[in-house]
């Protein structure tokens, strides 16, 4: 993987389910991994920053994973709530200096 | 209130015109950041800064130029040699490389 890739795209979930999307990264050289939320017509806001391998971190009902060996890492929302409804980026840096951002995944939450 | 603030929200310029974006912190971080958003793309880094009085290229810097001469301001000029202009524009600011950034509200450019 050269760049930093988001899965899915997009993503519909009904309120109260729990849903995961992932981050895949290039794992050569791994600084950290970091994980923003972005919500309509707010800044992004940083969630999490990962930088050991298996590492778990967890804000509310919000939880995420790290691998760097095989580079990925997975974000966990438990019990969907509207305010969830955001776009999230996750970027990579390399060495210690540049972040490297996916796509994003947008997510929407139906009532 | 600490925070990292871009003005203006949006901003229209003519084609051939140089434009200047405004970012200021009062975080007091080191460092500065300016990305560019286009549809269906992540954000690219533009310009950083790590230091007063120093700044690299990132990797989209051609047709831009930014300047460091505060520690709380980095602002960023758009010029004509930039070939597409029109795109929504973050700063951002963390204390130290690899820490977690700080975003202002962006600035989303027209050039017609």
């Amino acid at each position: 993987i050269l760049n930093v890739e988001q899965s899915p795209q997009s993503l519909h979930v009904q309120e109260g389910d729990s849903t995961n999307f992932t981050c895949s990264f290039p794992s050569s050289n791994f600084y950290a991994l970091h994980w923003y939320r972005w919500e309509t017509a707010k800044s992004p806001e940083a969630l999490f920053v990962m930088t050991l391998n298996g590492d778990e971190k967890k804000k509310g009902r919000i939880s995420a994973t790290l691998n760097t060996k095989e580079g990925y890492s997975y974000l966990y929302i438990k019990g969907s709530q509207p305010e969830d409804s955001a776009t999230y980026l996750c970027a990579r840096n390399f060495g210690n200096e540049k972040l490297t951002f996916g796509t994003g995944t947008r997510l929407t939450i139906i009532p | 209130d600490g925070g990292i603030t871009q003005s203006p929200k949006y901003l229209f310029r003519k084609e051939g015109q140089n434009v200047t974006l405004s970012c200021e912190q009062n975080l007091n971080h080191d460092a500065m950041y300016w990305y560019r958003q286009d549809p269906g793309q992540g954000l690219r880094l533009i310009y950083y800064s790590q230091i007063v009085n120093d700044f690299q290229k990132g990797d989209i810097a051609e047709g831009y130029s930014v300047s460091r001469e505060k520690k709380e301001s980095f602002p960023l000029t758009v010029t004509s040699a930039q070939k597409n202009p029109t795109a929504f524009y973050l700063c951002a600011s963390c204390v130290r490389e690899g820490d977690e950034q700080y975003f202002g509200p962006g600035t989303r450019l027209t050039v017609t």
